[in-house]
This record gives structure tokens, C-alpha cells and sequence, in this order.
């Protein structure tokens, strides 16, 4: 059974660097044609793709953010880690991780969603 | 860009609702994929490759494209819509740049 959580803080201030991890589980990010993306959902909005980190260590990211992003995996192959600098009210969204397992790029599994408020 | 329409669309359950997203360039159908996402909850897998359904979907659940590889046109068909089919419905596109597209989402209201 492949599950995702996300992890973080709920609020942050402007300007700040938000941190989230995702913790996975039922695959390996070493799996031919895995990857982890990251989602995000402002309130009232669409869907918006950020990041995707690949099973051969290719990390994609959207271009109208990819200055502010950064997507690491860490050694135990358990955990994908976003992070987004200059956080900013319009930054104020529900960020979801979910998992991508084969060529036609689709997300089967997602986390629940992390709401992340940015105020002062 | 990936526009869906109708924005709204208000039916009554056991109606069949038809969802269109269309594309502003050629998209390739093996990578056209739909979600459904009610409030609260993570978005959900339904089609993947434009026709085909993800593991547990129910068949009354449909996809369509413009043909065989790619196009511009694709349908979400939901065959006599149940209670619990009303939600937001997104598609989405991967390749190309960005990687991933998702349209502005079609709401399905009772």
C-alpha cells in the first residue's frame, strides 16, 4: 500500500523559508520511472504543480518558481523535502505531495495536504 | 494552457455530465490525466492516458480524447451522476514546459 504524508509548519511569515517533507511509503524512489511531485492548492483556486524529483536524481521544477524552490531526497529513500524561500501571502495554499509511477506522468497516490498560511 | 469548461456545471443525480478540456497546443493523449478533488480531501486519480481508468474507479466514469495520439480536445464523461460525483474536476497534461498543467478545474454542483 503506497501512502504520503506531509509534514510542516502551518503558518509562516513573509519572507521566510518554508520547509515541508513528504514522508513516503509502499515504493522506492529507486524504482524505474518513480517520482514525487509537489502540488499545491491555493483557496478558491486551481491546482498548481511546483516540483517533481525523479527516480534518477532529475528534479523539475515550474518555471515561474523555480528560483524559490528546491527538492531534495534524503539518503533513507523515505523522505522527499520541499523548500520555498520568500514566502509570501500569495503563497497561501494547501501543498500536497503525491506520487508518480509511471511514463504517462499521472499522480495515483497523494498525501492528504498540508495547509500553509503566510502572515505576519 | 489547458481551459476547461463549463466552469459550473449543475445537474441532478442519475444526469449525465459531459466535462471538456481543451488544449492550446497538441498534447499527447498517453499523458492527459483527470482528478477528482472534494473539499477537504487530496485530489483523486480518476483517468490517466486520456480513456483509461485508474484501479477502483467506477466505469460509470469515462475518457475521451480527439483520437489517437495527440490532440486537443478531451471529454470527462460521468454516466448517470451519483451523490457523490459532485466535486471539482481537474485535467491535467504532463511535458513539455512547465512539466505539468493543470486546467482551472469544472465544478459539478447539484
Amino acid at each position: 500500500q503506497i501512502t504520503l504524508k506531509e509534514s510542516g509548519p502551518t503558518l509562516v511569515k513573509p519572507t521566510q523559508t518554508l520547509t515541508l517533507t513528504c514522508t513516503f511509503s509502499g515504493f522506492s524512489l529507486s524504482d524505474f520511472g518513480a517520482g514525487v511531485g509537489w502540488v499545491r492548492r491555493p483557496p478558491g483556486k486551481a491546482l498548481e504543480w511546483l516540483a517533481l524529483t525523479y527516480w534518477d536524481d532529475d528534479d523539475q521544477y515550474s518555471p515561474s518558481l523555480k528560483s524559490r524552490l528546491t527538492v531534495t531526497k534524503d539518503s533513507s529513500n523515505s523522505h522527499v523535502v520541499l523548500t520555498m524561500t520568500n514566502m509570501d501571502p500569495a503563497d497561501t495554499a494547501t501543498y500536497y505531495c503525491a506520487h508518480r509511477q509511471d511514463g504517462s506522468g499521472s499522480f495515483h497516490h497523494w498525501g492528504q495536504g498540508i495547509l500553509v498560511t503566510v502572515s505576519s | 494552457v489547458l481551459t476547461q469548461s463549463p466552469g459550473t456545471l449543475s445537474l441532478s443525480p442519475g444526469e449525465d455530465a459531459t466535462l471538456s478540456c481543451r488544449a492550446s497546443h497538441l498534447v499527447n493523449s498517453e499523458h492527459l490525466s483527470w482528478y477528482q478533488q472534494k473539499p477537504g480531501q487530496a485530489p483523486k486519480l480518476l483517468i490517466f492516458g486520456a480513456s483509461n481508468r485508474a484501479p477502483g474507479i467506477p466505469d460509470r466514469f469515462s475518457g475521451s480524447g480527439s483520437g489517437r495520439g495527440s490532440g486537443t480536445a478531451f471529454t470527462l464523461t460521468i454516466h448517470r451522476v451519483e451523490p457523490e460525483d459532485f466535486a471539482v474536476y481537474f485535467c491535467q497534461q504532463y511535458g513539455g514546459s512547465p512539466l505539468y498543467t493543470f486546467g482551472q478545474g469544472s465544478k459539478l454542483e447539484i
